[in-house]
């Protein structure tokens, strides 16, 4: 079975502080796609950022980047320079024609 | 069109009763997902349509809940019978292919009395 770990409920910073919200997952197959959503109180899902798993170049989006580390099944997210905005519901999915998804970590960012 | 678009925002409704959303998907996606979201979870898969077949559905998802997509363009989720406990935000989403990300709409957030 593939599942999705994310082990952070909530995270809280300042703004303009880094924050690295963590993921771990488990899948036998070895092309995967990994990704990165954000859902902002009573707003919609968006992507964040994508990982192809064949990929070793961790993907970056602006402030946003990854760590990707295929043999530990790890693919955490970087926030630099964290804005108001970036408060929001943060999940981790992996892709199988559907996606499966982590619990979440609320992240708060403090003026 | 520039998004996933969904029908209604709001349901409200009382237990036992009948109830039906639709979701537009981006025009070209031909892929089609619904999933089910509670409050401080992650979303729950439900189904998925490739153009108008339905190819997965749930092992979790009761026989009071079916989904079409006809002419594989729109679709519906309609739920039978309803329970407290399908009270929840459905999300539609849709993607060109399996490895693209998918897009979301604004979902339906569903109050059963």
């Amino acid at each position: 079975a593939q599942t999705v770990t994310q082990s952070q409920p909530e995270m809280s910073v300042q703004e303009a502080e880094t924050v690295t919200l963590s993921c771990t997952y488990d899948t036998s197959e070895s092309n995967y796609y990994l990704f990165w959503y954000k859902q902002p109180p009573s707003r919609q899902m968006i992507l964040v950022i994508r990982q192809e798993a064949y990929k070793q170049q961790n993907a970056t989006e602006n402030r946003f980047s990854v760590n990707f580390q295929k043999a530990a099944k790890s693919f955490s997210l970087k926030i630099s320079d964290s804005q108001l905005g970036d408060t929001a519901m943060y999940f981790c999915a992996l892709n199988n024609y559907q996606l499966i998804w982590g619990a979440g970590t609320k992240l708060i960012i403090k003026p | 069109d520039t998004g996933v678009s969904q029908d209604p925002r709001h349901k409200i409704t009382k237990r036992g009763q009948n109830v039906t959303f639709r979701c537009d998907p981006i025009s070209e996606h031909n892929r089609l997902y619904w999933y089910r979201q509670t409050l401080g979870q992650g979303p729950e898969f439900l189904t998925y349509f490739q153009n108008e077949a339905q190819l997965e559905k749930s092992r979790l998802l009761s026989d009071r809940f079916s989904a079409e997509r006809p002419k594989g363009s729109f679709s519906t989720l309609e739920i039978q019978r309803t329970e407290q406990g399908d009270s929840a935000m459905y999300l539609c989403a849709s993607s060109l292919t399996s490895d693209n990300e998918q897009f979301f709409g604004p979902g339906t957030r569903l109050t059963v009395l």
